[in-house]
């Protein structure tokens, strides 16, 4: 079974400060990745994914991650963070019968001014 | 843009009850999924649901809870005698062909 190991637990960072969100995951023939983010209180609220075709992914609020076949990574990034951008960031792999979503524990991203 | 509904959003129930948790996935979607999140805890997945049946659950899924899409709209999550450790926040979640998993806002169940 896949697993998601997100390295960070908490990331505090300053405003408009570039970040990085660690995400790995086990190996597996071929993977669909995603990362997901949830505001306090709110739900899940998908922010990009990797199916195939270009390793660079572009995602919603000037989010980017990109798949790393041989480090089994999964890594979002974000070149200018804003104060907005305080939530909870998920990484999750898609896999199973039922192609469920396995998610990572969550890193806290705090963003301040 | 098309949404998972839920409801509740949030529902106190007394320990031993039953409760049923409601969801209207999109509707051109196949997939449903429900996946529960204790405070503070990461995403767990519960049950995976396509053609009318199970097509995967998790070792959290035991026999009490089931899941029905009663009228092919509405899909549930039904939990028979509720415990404390219930205690969650249970998501709804669709999937298209092309893996675009949509989720609910959520229902936070609180067993007292």
């Amino acid at each position: 079974a896949q697993s998601v190991t997100q390295l960070d637990s908490q990331v505090p960072v300053f405003e408009e400060a570039p970040v990085e969100l660690r995400c790995n995951y086990s190996s597996s023939v071929s993977v669909y990745l995603f990362w997901y983010v949830q505001y306090p209180n709110q739900g899940l609220q998908l922010l990009l994914k990797y199916l195939s075709g270009s390793t660079l992914v572009k995602g919603i609020n000037g989010f980017e991650a990109e798949f790393n076949k041989s480090q089994t990574s999964f890594h979002l990034r974000k070149p200018s963070v804003h104060i907005s951008d305080t939530a909870e960031y998920f990484c999750a792999v898609s896999e199973g019968r039922g192609n469920k979503l396995v998610f990572g524990a969550g890193t806290i991203l705090r963003v301040k001014s | 843009e098309p949404e998972v509904t839920q409801t509740p959003s949030h529902q106190v129930t007394q320990m031993g009850q039953e409760v049923i948790l409601r969801c209207v996935p999109i509707s051109n979607h196949l997939y449903f999924y429900w996946y529960r999140q204790i405070l503070g805890q990461k995403v767990e997945f519960l049950v995976s649901f396509y053609n009318n049946e199970i097509s995967e659950k998790s070792e959290i899924f035991d026999d009490q809870f089931s899941v029905e899409r009663p009228d092919g709209s509405n899909f549930t999550l039904k939990i028979r005698s509720t415990k404390l450790e219930d205690s969650a926040m249970y998501f709804c979640a669709s999937r298209d062909a092309g893996y675009g998993y949509t989720f609910g806002s959520g229902t936070r169940l609180t067993v007292v």
